[in-house]
């Protein structure tokens, strides 16, 4: 089956550790994006890559890194620079950087112990 | 700039009732227009999409959406909601600039009662 993975589900960090989310999908895109989800405000783009070695930040890029080494791959790093990361983290994938459809993984929640 | 608007935070049906969840939105020139269903926990479904053509666009699940460039709303409807709608839905809008980046609403939670 075709689709995007995230791991994990859950994840805790610690104060002034940096912890990375991953985002694999195998559906051939070229496109793939990073957003985060708080209650009441909606999704917000955090990066975003159009091809493999490439990627721009999104609305809400500081205190993220991301890397695209791979097509498949897409994994998001959040840095201790980030001071609120308590969030629901989206990937998505599209098939080109035209408008398309784009799709989702299952998510991954980010807590602070 | 571009942006979407969700004027319903919340909605209550009963089971069996019609329902319409309201979109509007701005933009610039023709938009691409999404609208996706999220369950507690999970990722983004897409429900529909309108790109172009017929302005009454179906979707899974029995939805559909109208779009409506005069009042600049892409309004998503079902006749007949049923238990298991019971979700989050956001309408998203796009491209808002470059690398087909999308701009949601801040979404309408359905609730359902039987």
């Amino acid at each position: 089956d075709g689709g995007i993975t995230q791991s994990p589900k859950y994840l805790f960090r610690k104060e002034g550790q940096n912890v990375t989310l991953s985002c694999e999908q195998n559906l051939n895109h070229d496109a793939m994006y990073w957003y985060r989800q708080d209650p009441g405000q909606g999704l917000r783009l955090i990066y975003y890559s159009q091809i493999v070695n490439d990627f721009q930040k999104g609305d809400i890029a500081e205190g993220y890194s991301v890397s695209r080494e791979k097509k498949e791959s897409f994994p998001l790093t959040v840095t201790s620079a980030q001071k609120n990361p308590t969030a629901f983290y989206l990937c998505a994938s599209a098939k080109g950087a035209r408008v398309e459809t784009q799709y989702f993984g299952p998510g991954t929640r980010l807590l602070v112990l | 700039a571009q942006s979407v608007t969700q004027p319903d935070i919340h909605i209550t049906v009963s089971e069996g009732a019609s329902l319409e969840l309201r979109c509007n939105y701005s933009y610039g020139a023709t938009p691409y227009l999404f609208w996706y269903v999220q369950s507690p926990g999970q990722g983004l479904q897409l429900l529909l999409k309108y790109f172009s053509g017929d302005t009454l666009v179906q979707g899974i699940k029995g939805f559909e959406a109208e779009f409506k460039r005069s009042q600049s709303s892409f309004n998503l409807r079902k006749p007949s909601v049923h238990w298991s709608d019971a979700a989050e839905y956001f309408c998203a809008v796009g491209p808002t600039g470059g690398g087909n980046k999308l701009t949601f609403g801040t979404g309408t939670q359905l609730k359902v009662e039987l």
